[in-house]
């Protein structure tokens, strides 16, 4: 079974400011791809950024970035400039050979943008 | 293109009667995911069907089923609703195959309220 653990309910940051959202996984699996999704109170489920395992670098999109460390099975998101529409739940979500389609989701991290 | 489109976006029921979900994929896209999503479970993946067939199905009891059409739209059916039902119910599609290695688009959600 695979698991993904998300240990910070919660996290505020300052507008401008740059803030990273934790992620652990485990999978026996060596073939998989991690997620992180934003869930803004519309409820609708948006791709944020993804990662291929067999990539050593780390992905970045715009103003988000990974930290993917293989080894220790750590995923975390780096999201600078903050802005008020960065607000919503963040989701860390995996996907490997051995389940295919199937999402396995974390916790969560609801993410708080003050001015 | 088009997103991922689900009707109805709300929907009250009562113990015991059934409801069927319905979801349209992005033009293109043959693979369709369901998950449930709860406060207390959170994101749990329900079934994925891909041309017209399930080729992977998480767990939950035979209460919940569903169906692929030609066109890819897809439905869920959960009868003898009980109150633990109640959820956000979020369908997903990603072209092509059931590879791990494709991205998951969602939709808006379906808000069932059991009551």
């Amino acid at each position: 079974a695979q698991t993904v653990t998300q240990s910070q309910p919660e996290m505020s940051v300052q507008e401008a400011e740059t803030v990273t959202l934790s992620c652990t996984y485990d999978t026996s699996e060596s073939d998989y791809y991690l997620f992180w999704y934003k869930q803004p109170p519309s409820r609708q489920m948006i791709l944020v950024i993804r990662q291929e395992a067999y990539k050593q670098q780390n992905a970045t999109e715009n103003r988000f970035s990974v930290n993917f460390q293989k080894a220790a099975k750590s995923f975390s998101l780096k999201i600078s400039d903050s802005q008020l529409g960065d607000a919503a739940m963040y989701f860390c979500a995996l996907k490997s050979a051995g389940t295919a389609s199937k999402l396995t989701f974390g916790t969560g991290t609801r993410l708080q943008v003050t001015l | 293109k088009a997103g991922v489109t689900q009707t109805p976006r709300y929907l009250i029921k009562t113990r015991g009667q059934q409801v069927t979900l319905s979801c349209s994929p992005i033009s293109g896209h043959r693979s369709v995911s369901w998950y449930q999503q709860t406060p207390g479970q959170g994101l749990q993946f329900l079934f994925e069907y891909f041309s017209e067939t399930q080729r992977n199905k998480g767990n939950f009891p035979g209460r919940f089923s569903g169906r692929q059409f030609s066109n890819s739209r897809s439905e869920m059916n959960v009868s003898t609703l009980e109150l633990g039902d109640s959820a956000l119910y979020l369908c997903a599609s990603s072209s092509l195959s059931t590879s791990y290695q494709e991205t998951q688009y969602f939709g808006p959600g379906t808000r069932l309220l059991v009551l």
